[in-house]
């Protein structure tokens, strides 16, 4: 069984570009996380997704967004990066809200320069 | 509100025990993790607990959670180099998202 895979895995992009992360959760998992890892903060959520909705939202500005499409599939978006976007961002799959087994994807490392 | 507690750093021998300690502060939590991250990785679930359970063993690891002190626990036994790596607790507090410890990074000298 496949587990959580995110693309790409690795980007640079430069400040004031937009970028978008992909993550395709494990086979019949239908809800999806997404969280910001940096050294400062740590591990930080952004938000959560189940059945194309989003249910939760962390304390990020309006620049990062996200969505889920009916294939369980998420991706997420940051417009007008700044060099503070800098992070590892993981993609977290589980079968439905509240249970668990919570899998992680190897993430995607994005550097603004 | 939310918080989660860590040592930051736990140095040991191959083949001694570790013992990794987190506190919390939501006594909402259903459940308590364990996860386990290498160098250039994403987060590998090692285990969890029940909010009801005060212990539970799998293998190698077991954890112990004191509910009453928000006290949380994993002990690796045997422990090898290849256990080296930072180890997060998270608790899954009121709104269903993880709220994670800084991580302990466990460091195992041969």
């Amino acid at each position: 069984k496949a587990g959580v895979t995110q693309t790409p895995r690795y980007l640079i992009k430069t400040r004031g570009q937009q970028v978008t992360l992909s993550c395709s959760p494990i086979s019949g998992h239908r809800s999806v996380s997404w969280y910001q890892q940096t050294p400062g903060q740590g591990l930080q959520f952004l938000f959560e997704y189940f059945s194309e909705t989003q249910r939760n939202k962390g304390n990020f500005p309006g620049r990062f967004s996200g969505r889920q499409f009916s294939n369980s599939r998420s991706e997420m978006n940051v417009s007008t990066l700044e060099l503070g976007d800098s992070a590892l961002y993981l993609c977290a799959s589980e079968p439905g809200p509240g249970g668990n087994t919570i899998y992680f994807g190897e993430g995607s490392w994005l550097t603004v320069v | 509100g939310e918080d989660v507690e860590q040592s930051l750093f736990l140095s040991v021998r191959e083949g001694d025990s570790s013992v990794i300690n987190c506190t919390y502060t939501d006594s909402s939590s259903t459940y308590l993790y364990w996860y386990k991250q290498e160098p250039g990785a994403g987060l590998q679930l090692l285990t969890y607990i029940f909010s009801n359970m005060d212990m539970k063993q799998d293998q190698r690891l077991t954890v112990l959670l004191n509910k009453k002190d928000k006290h949380l626990s994993l002990r690796i036994a045997d422990t090898q180099t290849g256990d080296s790596a930072i180890y997060f607790c998270a608790e899954d507090g009121n709104t269903g998202k993880l709220i994670f410890g800084q991580g302990t990074t466990l460091q195992v000298k041969p």
